[in-house]
């Protein structure tokens, strides 16, 4: 059975860097074609997708965040962490951890996500 | 970036009736080595993750019941739900992952009429 939880702060201040875990278990990052991603989405808003890193420790990132987003991989401990510097008010959303199996499949397991809110 | 337009923003269907939902991107999510069009689409219930539905456009994901069905290739595709049931009540995105940035929908809130 696949699994992915987030956790991290539900709080955090203006400017100040926003760092997320995403624990995952079931599968194995060093699987061939595996990827996760992250996946955010304003209250109320549609689903926006930031950052993703294969099993081959690739990375690819949303343009338009491209300078405030870092992903990383920890494979001895089954996580997967998202940095975002400088955060505004516009960042408050939940936030997704998501398992993709293989390059041609979706997004098939998600986290149950967390709310980041972003205020002073 | 390939931006994906969904419609209707909103539909309001019976119960046991048929719900349609298009979603159009702005380049073709068709790759030529398989011929398959790398588009998803995913059901987010109120309070919910989303789940995965359909992947390459009209591949059912394993456990997802038949009366969803996707169809379409390139850049325009159709999600129908063929008897609305009341737990088929959520939001319904489309994605693309053809390329990077990988983009989804705007959403689709179904409802019962």
């Amino acid at each position: 059975q696949i699994t992915l939880k987030e956790s991290g702060p539900t709080l955090v201040k203006p400017t100040q860097t926003l760092t997320l875990t995403c624990t995952f278990s079931g599968f194995s990052l060093n699987t061939n074609g595996v990827a996760v991603g992250w996946i955010r989405q304003p209250p109320g808003k549609a689903l926006d997708w930031l950052a993703l890193i294969y099993w081959d420790d690739d990375k690819r990132y949303t343009p338009s965040l491209r300078s405030r987003l870092t992903i990383t991989r920890d494979t001895s401990k089954n996580q997967v962490v998202l940095t975002v510097n400088n955060v505004d008010p516009m960042d408050t959303a939940t936030y997704f951890c998501a398992y993709r199996r293989h390059s041609s499949s979706g997004w098939v397991s998600w986290g149950q996500g967390t709310l980041v809110t972003v205020s002073s | 970036d390939i931006v994906m337009t969904q419609s209707p923003d909103s539909l309001a269907v019976s119960l046991g009736e048929r719900a349609t939902i298009n979603c159009k991107s702005s380049q073709s999510v068709l790759y030529s080595s398989n011929n398959e069009s790398y588009l998803a689409w995913y059901q987010q219930k109120p309070g919910q993750s989303p789940k995965l539905l359909i992947y390459w456009a009209s591949t059912r994901e394993s456990g997802v019941p038949d009366r969803f069905s996707g169809s379409g290739s390139g850049t325009d595709f159709t999600l129908t739900i063929s008897s609305l049931q009341a737990e088929d009540v959520a939001i319904y995105y489309c994605q693309q992952y053809y390329i990077s940035p990988l983009t989804f929908g705007g959403g689709t809130k179904v409802e019962i009429k």
